[in-house]
């Protein structure tokens, strides 16, 4: 159980364009999804926190308007980058945990490796 | 604010040596502790974790103790195999940061036949 799954798992695109990165909970319902991005040979950092019907709630020095993120269900949250550009390339990663911060384990998806051209 | 401290990397073992990974963490409370691995282009996967002081974690051959006293959560496998090779992350939930996880830098392992 606990699967979360990512769609694409890599995607290549032109500078300028937007980018959508799907995360769903395959057999849970996720009131709380994370969006990380990970850089080569490094940890993971928080860019935000998603929960079900609200706003994301971004942390310090991410742009809300160039990483837009929609929890519009309690199996799916999106991520888009708006406009992407070179320095956007990175692994983005979501996670998803069950109700309540105190519900402790999140469960990861797989990753989407995003190249801009 | 809470923080993890994992040891640094890469770590390069033969197969069947022991493996050490320390761990240690700051926090307020008693939070739930985490090992996480990342095998090479994927995402992470949970390995094991403790909630709880003197909880024992255990998984495929790995095992943490949660030690208050020492706030540490080592992992340690008695006999690693090339297929462990991967990076692992220490991760703590933070209570007070709304229930976000903290992670360590991660420690690489790579484990030569």
């Amino acid at each position: 159980g606990a699967v979360v799954s990512q769609h694409p798992s890599r995607v290549i695109c032109k500078s300028g364009t937007s980018v959508k990165i799907e995360c769903r909970s395959l057999d849970f319902q996720a009131t709380t999804m994370f969006w990380y991005r990970q850089f080569p040979k490094q940890s993971l950092m928080l860019m935000a926190t998603s929960n079900e019907g609200s706003k994301a709630t971004y942390e310090q020095g991410v742009e809300k308007d160039k990483f837009l993120i929609n929890h519009a269900s309690l199996t799916l949250s999106t991520l888009t980058v708006t406009s992407a550009h070179p320095e956007d390339s990175s692994f983005y990663i979501c996670s998803a945990r069950t109700s309540g911060a105190r519900t402790d384990t999140q469960y990861f998806g797989p990753g989407t490796r995003l190249t801009v051209l | 604010g809470d923080s993890v401290t994992q040891m640094e990397g890469p770590v390069t073992l033969s197969e069947e040596a022991f493996l050490t990974i320390n761990c240690t963490y700051t926090a307020t409370g008693y939070p739930s502790l985490f090992w996480y691995v990342q095998y090479p282009g994927e995402g992470l996967q949970l390995l094991l974790k403790a909630t709880k002081a003197d909880d024992k974690g255990s998984n495929k051959g790995f095992e943490a103790t949660y030690r208050k006293e020492t706030t540490s959560f080592h992992l340690e496998k008695g006999s690693v195999q090339v297929s462990d090779s991967a990076v692992y992350f220490c991760a703590t939930l933070s209570y007070n940061q709304g229930g976000k996880l903290i992670f360590g830098q991660g420690t690489e392992l790579s484990v030569k036949p």
